[in-house]
């Protein structure tokens, strides 16, 4: 079945730096990776996905690039803030049903 | 809209017990699902219903059971708790049900203890 690797499992950043987190996935059938983000005590959100046929997706301060060649991805934030503090999952999917497999989170800190 | 809720939303179990974690969304959903999420991981799917009707496993079925109840409530049951199952449980909920797009929607967990 499908593997997905994510790192760094922890990242601190300062105010106004950004932030990089990787993915890697194992199965060439996966065609739709999206982001999750989970404050604390609370479910994950969806943040931005990106599918198999775009290379990269930009919303305001966040952005997903995507390389099927080698099959990983990786979520940008730009100029972060205190509130980006959560724990970030990316996730892979194919075939039917919505099911994904995810990663197992990068906690973001972001020093003020 | 509540979105997704789950209820409770802390038990303590002891080894052997059986409970039922109730989830319900309003949003006319077609696919449900269930997960739990261990610590330092992310979520693995226990069991899902990518309609009303039918039911799947997921990566981590046993030990669990769920019931589509109806369109708008999946139920998960533990017949016979085992401390191994001591977890945080979502549920989550997507729109269109069958496409691998589909945007799923987290309820708020169920923190669950079993001694």
């Amino acid at each position: 079945g499908e593997n997905v690797e994510q790192h760094p499992s922890t990242l601190s950043v300062q105010e106004g730096d950004s932030a990089v987190i990787k993915c890697t996935y194992s199965d060439s059938a996966s065609n739709y990776f999206p982001w999750y983000k989970q404050e604390l005590g609370k479910g994950p959100q969806l943040i931005i996905d990106i599918r198999s046929n775009v290379g990269e997706k930009k919303d305001q301060r966040i952005a997903v690039t995507l390389n099927k060649t080698a099959k990983h991805f990786s979520l940008h934030i730009t100029e972060t803030q205190p509130e980006d503090s959560a724990v970030y999952f990316c996730a892979a999917s194919k075939g039917n049903a919505g099911k994904s497999t995810f990663g197992d989170g990068t906690t973001l800190t972001v020093k003020p | 809209n509540a979105g997704v809720t789950q209820t409770p939303k802390f038990q303590v179990l002891k080894t052997g017990q059986s409970m039922t974690l109730q989830c319900a969304q309003d949003m006319n959903h077609n696919s449900m699902y269930w997960y739990r999420q261990d610590p330092g991981m992310g979520l693995r799917l226990i069991y899902y219903s990518a309609s009303e009707g039918t039911t799947d496993k997921g990566e981590v079925p046993n030990g669990y059971n769920v019931s589509r109840l109806n369109k708008r409530e999946f139920s998960l049951r533990l017949e016979s708790a085992a401390p191994s199952q001591t977890s945080v449980y979502f549920c989550a909920s997507s729109p269109l049900g069958g496409q691998v797009t589909d945007t799923q929607y987290f309820g708020p967990g169920t923190r669950l203890t079993v001694l």
